[in-house]
């Protein structure tokens, strides 16, 4: 069974900087089916980046997913004040599996 | 636009039953992958059942499999889980989305789910 580990558990910042997200699959899996997703305070979850780099529609192109392998990042650049949130990787196996990273908290100071 | 509506959630004791349902509207139901997912109170997301767009393959993690069961009426565009024998740790808020190549594109707002005595 695959784990999603998120890196680091949270991550503070101020508006206009970059954030830097990790996700790192315990083996190797295809990027294919390598999401991830925003959860607002109070809100339901909602799909930024599947296939590992392809943007979600209507994403703004602020937020880039790249990686392959075991090792993946979700990049967010120029922050806002609405970029707080949490972050969760997930990818989904041919068993089928749906797994989730443990989430990481993004604040804006 | 799509939207997905959850509602059946509740409070009901250990050992109980509760039947979820998600209106879909806004895309053709009967062609999606569609799935469960829940989030117990202040921790992450947990993957709880899937089903064909026909409803007729089923799959679940093994912390459900058995007292879990999707389906779906595409005539009604709607999907339900009925969930048996609920456990305290079954607490959580049920969200209903669809599925697109491995992902959960869309999300509906979600129903909280309360087993306590």
């Amino acid at each position: 069974e695959i784990v999603l580990t998120q890196s680091p558990g949270t991550l503070s910042l101020s508006p206009g900087e970059r954030a830097t997200l990790s996700c790192r699959a315990s083996q190797t899996v295809s990027s294919k089916y390598l999401a991830w997703y925003q959860q607002r305070p109070g809100q339901a979850p909602r799909l930024l980046i599947y296939g590992a780099s392809n943007r979600a529609t209507g994403i703004p192109d602020r937020f880039s997913g790249s990686g392959s392998g075991t090792d993946f990042t979700l990049a967010i650049s120029r922050l806002e004040p609405e970029d707080c949130a949490v972050y969760y990787c997930q990818y989904y196996s041919s068993s089928p599996r749906y797994a989730f990273g443990q989430g990481t908290k993004l604040e804006i100071k | 636009d799509v939207q997905l509506l959850e509602s059946g959630g509740g409070l009901e004791q250990p050992g109980g039953s509760l039947r979820l349902s998600c209106a879909a509207s806004g895309f053709t139901f009967s062609t999606y992958t569609m799935s469960w997912v829940r989030q117990a109170p202040g921790k992450g997301l947990e993957w709880v059942s899937v089903i064909s767009g026909a409803g007729d393959i089923t799959y679940y993690p093994d912390s459900v499999k058995g007292r879990f069961t999707i389906f779906r009426d595409n005539s009604k565009n709607t999907l339900y889980l009925q969930m048996n024998t609920l456990r305290a740790d079954d607490t959580a808020v049920y969200f209903c989305t669809t599925i697109l190549n491995g992902a959960f594109d869309y999300w509906g707002q979600g129903t909280l789910v309360t087993v306590s005595s």
